[in-house]
């Protein structure tokens, strides 16, 4: 069965300055799919970026990006020029490729890691 | 358009009585999840909904709960004989389909279940 750990319950950065969020994961699949979901006092879950496991290329969405390393099993969230908006639990999540063959087709999430930004 | 939505909000219940949430997913979403956020723990997966094939239930976790979605749409997760460790924030999320892995799943505001 696939897991994911986040090493880190709480992280603090200062307004502007980078961050970044650890994430590594166990599987025996070689194709599935990496996500950063945020999740904000609202609740309300917003993904932040994802990654297929086939590219070598790290996804970058503005602000954020990851470093992907597939052979490691690790899949870090860099955040820069913080903003106090970026304050909330982040979430690394797991996905198998598709929903055939007995996948569930969930996402596996981490326990999630708290971001505090300090103005 | 709207997101996922779900209701009620918040729900006290006493233990031992039986509650439903509800969600409603994005219109033309195929694919609906249950998942539960306990305290200090991460989203644990409930059960699963892709089209008209039956759910996967696998992550239900004892029968006093199950879940339907009725026409494809809104769905209703039940819990029966409510318990105190059935406290959670439970989530409701849907996507395009549930066969592509890399679809977003999008999120509803959850509802946070308080047993006493």
């Amino acid at each position: 069965a696939q897991t994911v750990t986040q090493s880190q319950p709480e992280m603090s950065v200062q307004e502007a300055e980078t961050v970044t969020l650890s994430c590594t994961y166990d599987t025996s699949e070689s194709d599935y799919y990496l996500f950063w979901y945020k999740q904000p006092p609202s609740r309300q879950m917003i993904l932040v970026i994802r990654q297929e496991a086939y590219k070598q290329q790290n996804a970058t969405e503005n602000r954020f990006s990851v470093n992907f390393q597939k052979a490691a099993k690790s899949f870090s969230l860099k955040i820069s020029d913080s903003q106090l908006g970026d304050a909330a639990m982040y979430f690394c999540a797991y996905r198998s490729p598709t929903a055939y063959g007995g996948s569930q087709g969930n996402l596996i999430f981490g326990k999630g890691t708290k971001l505090s930004v300090k103005p | 358009g709207a997101g996922v939505s779900q209701s009620p909000s918040n729900k006290v219940t006493e233990k031992g009585k039986d509650v439903e949430l509800r969600c409603d997913p994005i219109s033309g979403h195929t694919a609906l999840y249950w998942y539960r956020q306990s305290l200090g723990q991460g989203l644990e997966f409930l059960i699963y909904f892709q089209g008209n094939s039956a759910p996967d239930k696998s992550g239900l976790p004892s029968d006093r709960f199950s879940a339907e979605r009725t026409g494809g749409s809104v769905s209703t997760l039940t819990i029966q004989r409510t318990q105190q460790e059935d406290s959670a924030v439970y989530l409701c999320a849907s996507s395009l389909s549930g066969r592509a892995g890399y679809n977003e799943q999008f999120f509803g505001p959850g509802t946070r279940l308080t047993v006493l």
